[in-house]
């Protein structure tokens, strides 16, 4: 079984739909974050967590609020659906206690298109 | 200017062959740098650190020239499983998360 799981694998909806986008992981590992990915443009942080208290905006938060429910899961919510949010969503861990700082795990991606 | 960036590619290269790619980045401050490998619509993988000293995998050859402030990977007679697209990683300006470029794509031709 995966390490990272995301569900939906893939999604499609309209603009102004709230979806959620959901993360969970058998790692064991505090750190876990949510990315965004567009052509061309790499990976871009949307949100990260070190923690199940730890909530942290990252580069593209805007439109987008996230929820740590427990060490294992973290979900990425879209309140509003728009079109520019279509893109391949990326959910990661790392621990860098054990695995060094660089290390990352990524889930296996959500493609969420907006209509 | 992006704080990482990369050439986009791809590059396209016959198997056997010798290829090479950079990274740039432009927080002359940072610290931890990485290569990640990502197939095609597959999840990002770490394909190595990269050590002031360089570093070597195998046909992977990762260096840091922090004067000019880039690092290279350099892929040794080529196979056709090594076409993916290659992502550079920093650690950001903040020092807790990676930046990553935008991914150079390769393709190993017959």
């Amino acid at each position: 079984d995966a390490d990272v799981t995301q569900t939906p694998r893939n999604r499609i909806t309209k603009t102004g739909k709230r979806i959620m986008l959901e993360c969970s992981q058998t790692k064991g590992h505090d750190r876990m974050y949510w990315y965004r990915q567009d052509p061309g443009l790499g990976l871009r942080l949307i949100y990260y967590s070190f923690d199940v208290k730890d909530i942290n905006k990252g580069e593209i938060s805007d439109g987008y609020s996230v929820s740590r429910q427990a060490q294992a899961k973290f979900s990425l919510s879209l309140e509003s659906a728009i079109p520019n949010q279509t893109a391949l969503y990326f959910c990661a861990t790392s621990d860098p206690k054990t695995s060094g700082f660089g290390t990352q795990y990524f889930g296996p991606g959500t493609r969420l298109t907006v209509l | 200017r992006k704080e990482v960036e990369q050439d986009p590619g791809p590059f396209n290269v016959p198997e056997g062959a010798t290829v090479a790619f950079n990274c740039t980045y432009s927080n002359s401050a940072s610290q931890s740098f990485f290569w990640y490998r990502q197939d095609c619509r597959k999840e990002p993988k770490l394909l190595m650190s990269v050590y002031s000293s360089g570093n070597e995998d195998g046909r992977f050859t990762a260096q840091l020239n922090r004067a000019s402030q880039y690092i290279s990977l350099l892929i040794r007679d080529s196979k056709l499983s090594d076409s993916a697209t290659y992502l550079c990683a920093v650690n950001s300006v903040a020092g807790n998360m990676l930046t990553f470029g935008g991914g150079t794509r390769l393709m190993v031709k017959p």
